[in-house]
């Protein structure tokens, strides 16, 4: 079964502290992307990748930076964590030109305390 | 600004009864149009996907159809059953990027 995977379902950190949110998928995708869920403003895109190297801001890059050293891995970094940034964070990845459709991973729920 | 959206955000209906999510988009352009469900805390489920070709896809008890004219699309619940009780999202997707909908909470009572 292909998979999208989260590395933590749960996360506490403090403020100010470096947070990586690691995601791999196993469909050979080109396309990953990392979005932000949040009550009464729904998923928005904060990143998205198309290759390995490459890297796209979305709606919300503001505080966050991604890595994708590998195709099947990207990762989502919160440099200087803020109360601000606790949200619901959803990775998916997509074949090129989308064909497909997209798939998620499970999820990650952070708060910065 | 391309935008999408469901209506109602809330739907309860007693158990048996038929289901009727309702998706609108403002750009026809779309490479695709696809449901989801989430269930509370939980990641999204790819339920059906329509590419912009195609009219309608059906998997089991769902149905999705899609009219890029009038920039809408409809899925399709038959004789729900409470393990369907969850928020269901639908996404537009143009080029490399995908749009969702705000979604629609839905409650199935026994």
């Amino acid at each position: 079964d292909v998979k999208v995977t989260q590395s933590s379902r749960y996360l506490v950190k403090r403020t100010g502290e470096k947070v990586f949110l690691e995601c791999v998928q196993d469909m050979d995708h080109e396309n990953m992307f990392w979005y932000r869920q949040d009550p009464g403003l729904g998923l928005r895109l904060i990143y998205f990748s198309y290759d390995v190297k490459m890297k796209e801001k979305g709606d919300i890059p503001e505080g966050y930076s991604v890595s994708r050293e590998k195709k099947e891995r990207f990762s989502l970094i919160l440099e200087s964590a803020s109360t601000n940034q606790t949200s619901m964070y959803l990775c998916a990845s997509s074949s090129l030109g989308t064909l497909r459709g997209y798939t998620f991973g499970s999820g990650t729920r952070l708060t910065v305390v | 600004k391309q935008e999408v959206t469901q209506i109602p955000a809330a739907l309860s209906v007693p158990e048996g009864e038929n289901l009727v999510l309702n998706c609108s988009f403002t750009d026809s352009a779309i490479y695709n149009l696809q449901w989801f469900r989430q269930d509370p805390g939980k990641g999204l489920t790819s339920l059906l996907l329509i590419q912009s070709s195609q009219r309608e896809q059906t998997s089991g008890r769902l149905n999705a159809s899609l009219d890029k004219s009038s920039g809408r699309s409809t899925l399709y619940i038959a004789a729900s059953q409470p393990g369907d009780s969850a928020t269901y999202l639908c996404a537009r997707a143009a080029g490399n990027k995908l749009t969702f909908g705000g979604g629609t909470r839905v409650l199935v009572k026994p």
